[in-house]
């Protein structure tokens, strides 16, 4: 168990331009989350993954924002035309669901976005 | 609509004080789940404890201990003993029942442990 890992940890970039962020879940995970968190709140919720399919998208997930798990392994989010309110941490987590609810998320260490 | 406050936003003690965290939710669900996650300055999220909505048993694990009341939809947490490796931002949150176990998180309380 490796955990979840996300890359970049950092990304500066200018406004206008598109980034794209990675997480990698723990290997046998089937749900995989994304949460925006922005200084000195709690994350919010994105959208989820089970498997490859993505199931719910948060109202904060504009439509420059995009995300996807092709094989069902890693996610990317990509964000287009960045603006300075993107500026965030974006938090990958993943859970293992088999049937019941409440299961565990473990998160990633995060990918922190300034926009300038 | 579901909500967590903690309307503590930042404690501060002294080593080997003990300090209770509060952590108040609302729910129309029936079934529901709470958390409590840490998060050091590194940045990255650590589970501390999963509570189900018909399990109002308190919990203890070392110096940490749990407290659930429905009947106040309360959810507090305390830390018994300090240490200075305590200090953190810890997070109450909740999750649905109905699939989706999407988390919503506190603002968080921002815990400073002085030695």
């Amino acid at each position: 168990d490796t955990g979840v890992s996300q890359d970049p940890r950092h990304k500066i970039t200018k406004r206008g331009q598109n980034v794209t962020f990675r997480c990698d879940p723990i290997s046998e995970h089937n749900r995989l989350y994304w949460y925006r968190q922005t200084l000195g709140q709690g994350p919010e919720f994105l959208t989820y993954f089970q498997n490859e399919a993505q199931l719910e998208k948060s109202r904060l997930l504009s439509d420059r924002f995009s995300a996807e798990r092709p094989k069902g392994s890693f996610s990317t989010l990509e964000i287009q035309r960045t603006e300075q309110g993107d500026s965030a941490m974006y938090l990958c987590a993943s859970s293992l669901v088999q049937g019941a609810t409440g299961n565990e998320q473990f998160f990633g260490p995060g990918t922190r976005l300034t926009v300038l | 609509a579901q909500k967590v406050t903690q309307a503590q936003t930042e404690i501060s003690v002294v080593e080997k004080e003990d300090v209770t965290l509060d952590c108040v939710y609302e729910t129309r669900d029936t079934t529901y789940y709470l958390f409590w996650y840490k998060q050091p300055p590194s940045g990255e999220l650590v589970f501390l404890i999963r509570r189900n909505s018909f399990d109002e048993q308190n919990e203890i694990s070392g110096r940490y201990s749990w407290n659930f009341q429905k009947s106040t939809s309360s959810f507090n947490f305390t830390i018994t003993a300090s240490q200075v490796v305590d200090s953190a931002v810890y997070f109450c949150a909740l999750s649905d029942a109905y699939n989706t176990d999407k988390l919503i998180f506190g603002t968080g309380t921002r815990l400073q442990v002085f030695p």
